[in-house]
């Protein structure tokens, strides 16, 4: 079983649609986090949800919606999509409870988009 | 806030030979340390980890990091690479009450030659 899956593993689409990538994991995690890896591999938090409730936003563009349904679900969708939006975006999850920021994250395994 | 320097964004060693890979970190409190590993076209994959307790942290794949405060660093090092070694490889801190978010280092590429 996979820990932490994400749909769709590849997404190409022109600029200006609107595209959501879905992430669920199945460890019983009360965290969910997006990250965004640009070209340059750099890795940057976007957001965090613990249990259904934003804690983290980083300062990311609006058009960039999160949205959790429960705490075993955390989909990313981005409207107006554009070039720079091209990257691989990374779902995680981890268990935070009590201020705890040493349990290790597990990554799902990318989606890359890819915006004409 | 938090910060994390990843000396040299390529490192090239032979198959046998040491890897060493450096990592220093800033932060305003105790930090939690981190070494991740990435495949081409997968997700990451802990390493290592260091919390609390002891300094010299063993990790999977043979790896091992030290955590030194004095430093401010948590260098990743193996005795001997081995080819499947080759991959991209992540320090990253966190801290108390941070909602245990992750700040990455820029990466090192790590390659191993024959």
């Amino acid at each position: 079983d996979t820990a932490v899956s994400q749909t769709p593993k590849y997404l190409v689409t022109q600029m200006g649609n609107d595209k959501s990538i879905k992430c669920e994991q199945n460890l019983g995690h009360d965290t969910m986090y997006w990250y965004k890896q640009d070209s340059k591999k750099f890795l940057k938090i976007m957001f965090s949800y613990n249990n259904k409730e934003l804690i983290i936003n980083e300062t990311v563009p609006n058009r960039f919606s999160p949205k959790s349904p429960d705490k075993a679900h955390l989909n990313l969708h981005i409207n107006s999509l554009e070039l720079g939006d091209s990257a691989v975006y990374f779902c995680a999850s981890s268990q935070v409870r009590g201020g705890l920021a040493g349990n290790e994250q597990f990554f799902g395994p990318g989606t890359r988009l890819t915006v004409l | 806030a938090q910060s994390v320097t990843q000396l040299g964004s390529h490192v090239s060693v032979s198959e046998g030979a040491l890897v060493l890979l450096r990592c220093n970190y800033s932060s305003s409190v105790p930090p939690y340390l981190f070494w991740y590993v990435q495949y081409p076209n997968q997700g990451l994959q802990l390493l290592l980890k260091y919390t609390t307790g002891a300094t010299l942290v063993k990790g999977i794949n043979g790896f091992e990091a030290e955590f030194k405060k004095s430093e401010t660093s948590f260098h990743l090092t193996k005795p001997s690479a081995h080819m499947s070694d080759a991959a991209e490889y992540f320090c990253a801190v966190s801290e108390y009450n941070q909602g245990g978010k992750l700040i990455f280092g820029q990466g090192t590429e790590l390659s191993v030659k024959p």
